[in-house]
């Protein structure tokens, strides 16, 4: 597609349930990365892929998150047993590669509410 | 750890006016990006700075960053209702532009009164 594609837009559960964010980034873009924007405050890397090479996790707050990636496509960002302070907004970007000076483009979000 | 600091946390100007947002770090840019958000969407980029006294300007939007490279501005002249928004500036922590985690600042929310 022509933009980096989120799913869902929103996502409303209960405490204790697993949730699961879809990321489907721009085309020919090698790196991906995830970041949280939490109401009021600034985005918090997560984690991000880089084509084969094993993945930055060094953002994830626990061990409930954890995130994965097939290839140079689609992500999904796993998120177990939820808890309140789970709630935020989640971004994924992506960009052509990482050290290549070229900006990363976000997606639209996903909104998680937890109940 | 590096932090970004933003100035200020919000804007009201009125359409026409020119204004200025600040970003601050308390370390060494050795990239800085300058992003737009609105509420309910992700960020648009917007500019990037990578070299001490470099200036870039789109359409009406003005982004430099300092000698230094500690500073960065970003300056709208003759604002219209449709530069509302929040601009979120970002860096590089690492030299070389790892373009891996970035760190952002809160954003500045700015609203332009028609």
């Amino acid at each position: 597609g022509a933009g980096v594609s989120q799913s869902p837009s929103n996502k409303v559960t209960e405490k204790g349930k697993d949730v699961e964010l879809r990321c489907d980034p721009i085309s020919g873009h090698t790196a991906l990365y995830w970041y949280r924007q939490r109401l009021g405050q600034g985005l918090e890397f997560l984690i991000y892929f880089q084509g084969n090479s094993a993945p930055d996790k060094s953002g994830l707050p626990s061990d409930r998150f954890s995130a994965e990636r097939t290839g140079e496509s689609v992500s999904t960002l796993t998120i177990q047993r939820t808890q309140q302070e789970d709630s935020a907004v989640y971004l994924c970007a992506s960009s052509y590669r990482v050290y290549s000076n070229q900006p990363q483009h976000f997606g639209d979000g996903t909104r998680l509410s937890i109940l | 750890s590096q932090e970004l600091e933003q100035s200020p946390q919000s804007l009201i100007v009125q359409e026409g006016k020119n204004l200025t947002i600040n970003c601050t770090s308390s370390k060494t840019l050795y990239g800085l990006y300058w992003y737009k958000q609105k509420y309910g969407e992700g960020l648009i980029f917007l500019m990037m700075l990578q070299k001490g006294g470099e200036e870039k300007s789109h359409e009406k939007i003005t982004a430099k960053l300092d000698e230094k490279k500690q500073q960065s501005s970003l300056h709208i002249t003759a604002s219209q209702p449709s530069h509302a928004g929040i601009y979120l500036c970002g860096a590089d922590p690492y030299y070389g532009g790892s373009q891996g985690n970035l760190i952002f600042g809160k954003g500045t929310k700015l609203s332009v009164k028609p």
